[in-house]
């Protein structure tokens, strides 16, 4: 069965790093795409970046490039999201979600992260 | 970037009756391969969002039947054949034809 285990909650302070992790079991990790989605408090779905971990292929949506970095480690099927300086604007629940090509994604279970002073 | 929008954002409604959510594209979603590039996603409250509808009209496993999808093209729809209370969420439409994707704004249905 394919599913997909993210790392638990943060809670960071602007300016701090952070990457948060998301684990895949039950499938060919390096034949699928996984991406990462955004969802601020209350509000709706958004896509960050999509990774094709067989050539390590990465695509950003425009409103999240240069602002996070997506990457993997084939050797332990984990893709990963990293910032390196949060600001308060990050706080929200992220998730990850894999699919064999653009749609039909299965989800991992969310990490939220809270960023405050 | 393909830009989706969905009608209505907020919809109440009655269980046991039927409900409709609309949703457009900026283009065409209809890939050469004569295949509708369009998911269907509901995300209930304290959930991960679950897979629906793909293709614009083919249920995932597990999907009741009372849940359809149709359209082409820019437009598309879901529908709900006898809403139950448990469908309580947020569905959203998503774009599969480009990368990344992109989603709808979401449609909230709550119980009158």
């Amino acid at each position: 069965e394919l599913q997909l285990v993210q790392s638990g909650a943060e809670v960071k302070k602007p300016g701090e790093s952070l990457k948060i992790s998301c684990r895949g079991s039950g499938y060919s990790f390096s034949s699928y795409w996984i991406g990462w989605v955004r969802q601020m408090p209350g509000k709706g779905l958004e896509w960050m970046g999509i990774l094709y971990p067989g050539d390590s292929d990465i695509r950003y949506s425009p409103s999240f490039q240069g602002q996070v970095t997506i990457s993997d480690d084939k050797s332990i099927n984990t893709a990963y999201l990293q910032w390196t300086s949060l600001k308060a604007s990050d706080t929200a629940m992220y998730y990850c979600a894999t699919s064999r090509w653009f749609g039909e994604f299965s989800w991992g279970q969310g990490t939220l992260v809270t960023v405050s002073s | 970037d393909i830009v989706m929008t969905q009608s209505p954002l907020s919809l109440p409604v009655t269980p046991g009756e039927p409900a409709s959510i609309s949703c457009r594209s900026s283009q065409s979603l209809l890939h050469s391969n004569g295949k509708n590039y369009l998911d269907w996603y509901l995300q209930k409250p304290g959930q991960s969002p679950q897979l629906l509808i793909s293709f614009g009209s083919k249920r995932a496993s597990g999907v009741p039947a009372r849940f359809s999808g149709s359209g082409s093209g820019t437009d598309f729809t879901l529908k709900i054949s006898r809403v139950e209370a448990e469908d309580v969420g947020v569905y959203y439409c998503m774009q599969a034809l480009q990368s990344p994707p992109t989603f709808g704004p979401g449609t909230k249905v709550d119980i009158k």
